[in-house]
C-alpha cells in the first residue's frame, strides 16, 4: 500500500463548477502538507501549504486537513479553463528520524475545467 | 529569476550508455533533489541532498550516481542506461526541510 493515494481521474468539469480533488495517507507522522499544479512539460509549482489540520483559503483555492481521519482535500471555486492541469498532493514529517524533509507525492489528479 | 535550470530538455541515449543531467539553482536553497516521473507512479524521490556536501538515497536509487558539486550545482548521472530509465526527470531545491520545492522544468530522457 502506498504511503499516499491520489484517485488518477482524470476529471472533467464545466467551466465555473466547484472542484474537489482529495488524497488519503497511512503515515501519521505526516505534518506537512502541500498542494502542486503542474501544467502540461512543466515542472509542478507551489499551490498551497499548511502544517495545521482544518482550513487554509488563497483566492479561489481552499486547502483542508483532517488529521484525524488522514485525509486532505483541495477545493477550486468558480474553476476556469487555465486550471486545467495535473493537481499533486504531498506530504512530509516533522522533525526526527530518516525521513524528515522530504516530500511524499500522491499520484496527481487530471483536471480538464472545459467552458 | 531563474529559479532551477535543469540541462538538457531533451534527450535520447542508446541502452548501455552514460550522461549527466545538470541542475543548478539560484535561490541559495540548502536542499536539492532529483525525482523521476513516470505515468500512474507519481513522482519518485532518486537522490536527495539535504545540505551542501551531503547526499542520501532515496526511493529508487538503483542505477544513478549523484554529486553536490556546490551549493547551487546538483549533478545526476546515469552509468549505463536501461530502458527503465526512460522518464521524465525533475530537480527540485528548497529553502530548508519541509519548506515548498522549487521544480526545474524537467528533462524528458528516452532509451532505446
Amino acid at each position: 500500500q502506498k504511503e499516499v493515494e491520489q484517485d488518477p481521474g482524470p476529471l472533467s468539469v464545466p467551466e465555473g463548477a466547484i472542484v474537489s480533488l482529495n488524497c488519503t495517507y497511512s503515515n501519521s507522522a505526516f505534518q506537512y502538507f502541500m498542494w502542486y499544479r503542474q501544467y502540461s512539460r512543466k515542472g509542478p509549482e507551489l499551490l498551497m501549504y499548511t502544517y495545521s489540520s482544518g482550513n487554509k483559503e488563497d483566492g479561489r483555492f481552499t486547502a483542508q486537513v483532517d488529521k484525524s481521519s488522514k485525509y486532505i482535500s483541495l477545493f477550486i471555486r468558480d474553476s476556469q479553463p487555465s486550471d486545467s492541469a495535473t493537481y499533486l498532493c504531498a506530504m512530509s514529517v516533522i522533525f526526527g528520524g530518516t525521513s524528515y524533509g522530504k516530500l511524499t507525492f500522491g499520484q496527481g489528479t487530471i483536471l480538464t475545467v472545459h467552458p | 529569476n531563474a529559479g532551477v535550470t535543469q540541462t538538457p530538455k531533451f534527450q535520447v541515449l542508446k541502452t548501455g550508455q552514460s550522461m549527466t543531467l545538470q541542475c543548478a539553482q539560484d535561490m541559495n536553497h540548502n536542499s536539492m533533489y532529483w525525482y523521476r516521473q513516470d505515468p500512474g507512479m507519481g513522482l519518485r524521490l532518486i537522490y536527495y541532498s539535504a545540505s551542501e556536501g551531503t547526499t542520501d538515497k532515496g526511493e529508487v536509487p538503483n542505477g544513478y550516481n549523484v554529486s553536490r558539486l556546490n551549493k547551487r550545482e546538483f549533478s545526476l548521472r546515469l552509468e549505463s542506461a536501461a530502458p527503465s530509465q526512460t522518464s521524465v526527470y525533475f530537480c527540485a531545491s528548497s529553502e530548508r526541510e519541509n519548506y515548498g520545492y522549487t521544480f526545474g522544468s524537467g528533462t524528458r530522457l528516452t532509451i532505446v
